[in-house]
């Protein structure tokens, strides 16, 4: 079981580059999720995603794009990167609120990007 | 407000003890879940134990338990005969059912550090 996948896994980027995450998931879950985590700070939620071809901002979503093209795929956009934007990059996907608030997320093994 | 709080950044314990660790929460909402995860040094997110608001036991899976105090809003994590393996970040995490995004998302608090010791 493949679960959720997260590419790549790591990144260094430059200040002013774009750069796309991708994340895919074989269970599927209507839900997916992008969160940054930064010590200190949790894990905090950038955008979502509800369904195929629907996405919302979460706590954090400035600086950032999300498409949702196919149920399977969550792509995380990032069109000018910038320092504050280094950070560990985690996906989530989980089934519907259909199956009860106890449905639990699934993470990816995260990104850790580093914008210099 | 912060609608998960985890007061201790970090704890120590002694091997094959016990260790509590705590978590409170906010919402008005009647209905909604509160979720453990579990973030060892390889960095996945590993999920422990879930408790519903209506739920009339408190949770347990294995040596993990959840000590819910629906009145006083808390949901604490008690991990029975620790082992180095316990080592890691551990995150309380809410999902509320009526509260708009909060019916779709799980909102983290910022973690709790606990290192067994030998």
């Amino acid at each position: 079981n493949a679960g959720v996948t997260q590419t790549p896994k790591f990144r260094v980027l430059k200040t002013g580059q774009s750069m796309t995450l991708l994340c895919a998931q074989d269970m599927n879950h209507e839900y997916m999720y992008w969160y940054r985590q930064d010590p200190g700070m949790g894990l905090r939620l950038i955008h979502y995603s509800v369904g195929e071809g629907t996405t919302a901002k979460g706590e954090v979503p400035d600086g950032y794009n999300v498409s949702r093209l196919k149920k399977q795929n969550f792509l995380l956009g990032l069109e000018s990167a910038a320092p504050s934007q280094t950070s560990v990059y985690f996906c989530a996907s989980s089934y519907s609120m259909d199956q009860g608030l106890g449905t639990k997320a699934f993470f990816g093994q995260g990104t850790r990007l580093t914008v210099v | 407000a912060q609608k998960i709080t985890q007061t201790q950044p970090g704890m120590f314990v002694q091997e094959k003890e016990a260790v509590t660790l705590d978590c409170t929460y906010d919402t008005s909402d009647q209905s909604y879940g509160l979720f453990w995860y579990k973030q060892p040094s390889s960095g996945e997110m590993i999920f422990l134990i879930y408790q519903g608001s209506y739920d009339e036991q408190n949770a347990t899976e294995g040596r993990y338990s959840l000590n819910f105090q629906k009145a006083r809003k808390s949901a604490n994590l008690v991990i029975s005969a620790s082992q180095l393996g316990d080592s890691a970040m551990y995150f309380c995490a809410m999902r509320e059912r009526y509260s708009g995004a909060g019916s779709y998302q799980l909102t983290f608090g910022k973690g709790t550090k606990l290192s067994v010791i030998p």
